[in-house]
């Protein structure tokens, strides 16, 4: 079956970069669908970050879109999302999932914490 | 603050049935389905029903979703002590080009 896995920093420092990689197996990076992070703050609700195609084309939220990056590794089936100037604000659980329409995601990946903190 | 509008806490007593809201506006809910998550802390989030009313193999058909107008509805029937879980809903936003959520239902089973 399908499954997702983040990895990557528990901790980044205040204004630096927050770094994430989901590797995807028992599918391809290169089927026709869209690849997507999310992220929940602590007791808060999902906030869609952004995503990226096959292509490498991105859609990413407005309100983070200066400093996102979503790209595409082929090679090594996974997918990475780079969050620049970070502040304790970003500091949430961060999930990524497979698109299948829309708002439909499935399936998704455990999630890992990102904490920023000095 | 959430797009779409959920309340915060639902609960049931084993075998009752809840109905959880989602209340969005013509740009998302309005305009398009909506899907429906189970979220248990710690673990990934499951989509629960996809399409406003349809059920992913594998999902009792105690779970059920619909949608009128700008709201939509999950209702659990024969509630039981497994469904004690996070309860999100999603759609397309044609404003924000991308998907929104509400800000979940913690459901609890007494």
């Amino acid at each position: 079956q399908v499954q997702l896995q983040e990895s990557g920093p528990g901790l980044v420092r205040p204004s630096g970069t927050l770094s994430l990689t989901c590797v995807v197996s028992g599918d391809s990076i290169s089927s026709n669908n869209w690849w997507i992070w999310v992220r929940q703050p602590p007791g808060k609700g999902l906030e869609w970050i952004g995503e990226v195609y096959r292509s490498g084309s991105t859609n990413c939220n407005p309100s983070l879109k200066s400093r996102v990056a979503i790209s595409i590794d082929k090679s090594k089936n996974q997918f990475s999302l780079n969050l620049t100037s970070v502040t304790a604000a970003d500091t949430a659980v961060y999930y990524c999932a497979k698109v299948l329409s829309g708002s439909r995601f499935d399936p998704w990946g455990q999630g890992t914490l990102v904490t920023v903190s000095s | 603050q959430s797009v779409l509008t959920q309340p915060p806490s639902a609960s049931g007593t084993p075998g009752q049935r809840v109905t959880i809201s989602c209340s969005g506006t013509s740009s998302n809910i309005g305009s398009y389905t909506v899907n429906w998550y189970q979220h248990l802390p710690g673990t990934a989030p499951k989509l629960l029903v996809y399409s406003t009313n349809q059920r992913p193999s594998g999902v009792p058909d105690r779970f059920s979703g619909s949608k009128s107008g700008t709201s939509a509805s999950l209702a659990i029937s024969g509630l039981q002590s497994e469904d004690e879980a996070d309860y999100y809903c999603a759609a397309w936003d044609d404003s924000l080009n991308g998907p929104v959520f509400g800000g979940g239902t913690k459901l609890t089973v007494l």
